[in-house]
């Protein structure tokens, strides 16, 4: 059964500091996706890694994905209190659907 | 399009009732999921189709729970004598599964259910 493990599950950080939350995953895959939850809201998709060494950057987020470790992370630069959210990694395994790790509740604080 | 769009977005229903949740696709898609998220949790995969074909359902998905994309259009989650474990939010999602296709789900705004 493919586990997908985030960490840290919370994390408060300051304004302008930089931060790291990974995703392990515990089988073979080469699709890794990140996505965005606001409270109350749905899932707004983020980044979608297709191929080892792939990275994504977006605004002050960037992505990368390491399938030999079986690795994702997610890197904020310089936070901002509107990147206060929870953040999922999802890893395809079986070619239908997407396992969720629990998600990291980000809180950045002035 | 307006993307993926479910109603009802709030159910509170008495246990023991039924309750049904459609979803429409992002018209284009071919492939529908129903996922389900509890507080705190990730979106656990409950059962997906592929057009009008229900191709996998998760051992989550018990006997209560029935779903149904008929014409390969819009879909139907119902659940019969509802539980209070049953509360949860009910997510749809869509993707579109062809040779160039990334495998992204683009999710609606999920329907959430509460069961006293």
């Amino acid at each position: 059964e493919l586990k997908v493990e985030q960490n840290p599950l919370f994390l408060s950080m300051q304004e302008g500091k930089n931060y790291t939350i990974y995703c392990n995953y515990s089988t073979t895959s080469d699709r890794l996706y990140w996505y965005r939850q606001d409270p109350g809201k749905s899932l707004e998709s983020l980044f979608v890694l297709l191929s080892n060494g792939a990275v994504k950057q977006e605004g002050r987020l960037m992505a990368s994905l390491d399938t030999k470790a079986r690795l994702s992370t997610l890197h904020i630069t310089a936070a901002v209190h509107d990147l206060s959210a929870t953040y999922f990694c999802a890893v395809d395994n079986s070619g239908y659907a997407l396992n969720f790790g629990k998600g990291t509740s980000l809180l950045v604080t002035p | 399009d307006t993307g993926v769009s479910q109603n009802p977005r709030h159910k509170i229903t008495k246990r023991g009732q039924n309750v049904t949740f459609r979803c429409d696709p992002i018209s284009e898609h071919n492939r529908l999921y129903w996922y389900r998220q509890t507080l705190g949790q990730g979106p656990e995969f409950l059962t997906y189709f592929q057009n009008e074909a229900q191709l996998e359902k998760s051992r989550l998905l018990s006997d209560r729970f029935s779903a149904e994309r008929p014409k390969g259009s819009f879909s139907t989650l119902e659940i019969q004598r509802t539980e209070q474990g049953d509360s949860a939010m009910y997510l749809c999602a869509s993707s579109s599964q062809t040779g160039l296709g990334t495998g992204e789900l683009f999710f609606g705004e999920g329907s959430r259910l509460t069961v006293l």
